[in-house]
């Protein structure tokens, strides 16, 4: 069975400081898909990023990062310089490879001018 | 190009009453979910379609929940009778057949049972 673990129920920040979500995951595919979506009080979910489980590389776009470690099941995604646009609920998501996306149950993200 | 589409935004209804929601998905997306979110929780799937198929339903409440998904394309989930505690949003999301892509939501429909 897959299950996501976003261990921070909620996060409170000041303006440009920066901000790490945590992800844990549990699945037993060797091919997988993991997601960060943003849901703002409008209550759309918006894609922020994806990363399939062969590509371990790290990367940055923009105030984005994560950090995906096979090794630990994690997928911990950071805001550089936050703003106070982040404020919202982020998601962590996995997805196997037959489709089946799973939520973690979200952190909410406040930033404080 | 449009995307998902879910209708209505807003339902408020008594219970025991039924319900219905549509969906209509990102044109040539062939995955579909049903999502339910209660307030303060991540969304929970409720079924996933490929095509017209309902190929996981597992967590359908079958007694009082139906689905379907018409030539593959729209989709509607329907409640009947529905109970104080199916108050949620109801989400609805497609994705295209390449699995390196991610799933586009619908702005939801937040159903108030009362």
């Amino acid at each position: 069975a897959q299950k996501v673990t976003q261990a921070q129920t909620e996060i409170s920040v000041v303006e440009k400081e920066d901000v790490t979500l945590d992800c844990v995951y549990e699945t037993r595919d060797t091919t997988y898909y993991l997601f960060w979506y943003k849901q703002p009080p409008s209550g759309e979910l918006v894609f922020l990023i994806r990363r399939n489980s062969f590509d371990e590389q790290n990367e940055i776009s923009g105030r984005y990062s994560w950090n995906f470690q096979k090794s630990t099941s994690s997928f911990n995604f950071t805001i550089t310089a936050s703003q106070v646009v982040d404020s919202a609920v982020y998601f962590c998501a996995l997805r196997s490879n037959n489709n089946d996306m799973r939520f973690g149950a979200g952190t909410r993200l406040t930033v404080k001018p | 190009e449009a995307g998902v589409v879910q209708s209505p935004r807003y339902k408020i209804i008594e219970k025991k009453q039924p319900v219905a929601f549509w969906c209509n998905p990102i044109s040539g997306h062939n995955t579909l979910y049903w999502y339910r979110q209660n307030l303060g929780q991540g969304p929970e799937l409720l079924i996933r379609y490929e095509n017209e198929e309902a190929v996981d339903d597992s967590q359908l409440p079958k007694d009082r929940f139906s689905a379907e998904r018409l030539k593959g394309v729209d989709s509607t989930l329907k409640i009947q009778p529905a109970e104080l505690g199916d108050s949620a949003v109801y989400l609805c999301a497609s994705m295209e057949r390449d699995l390196n892509t991610e799933a586009f939501f619908g702005q939801g429909t937040r159903l108030t049972v009362v």
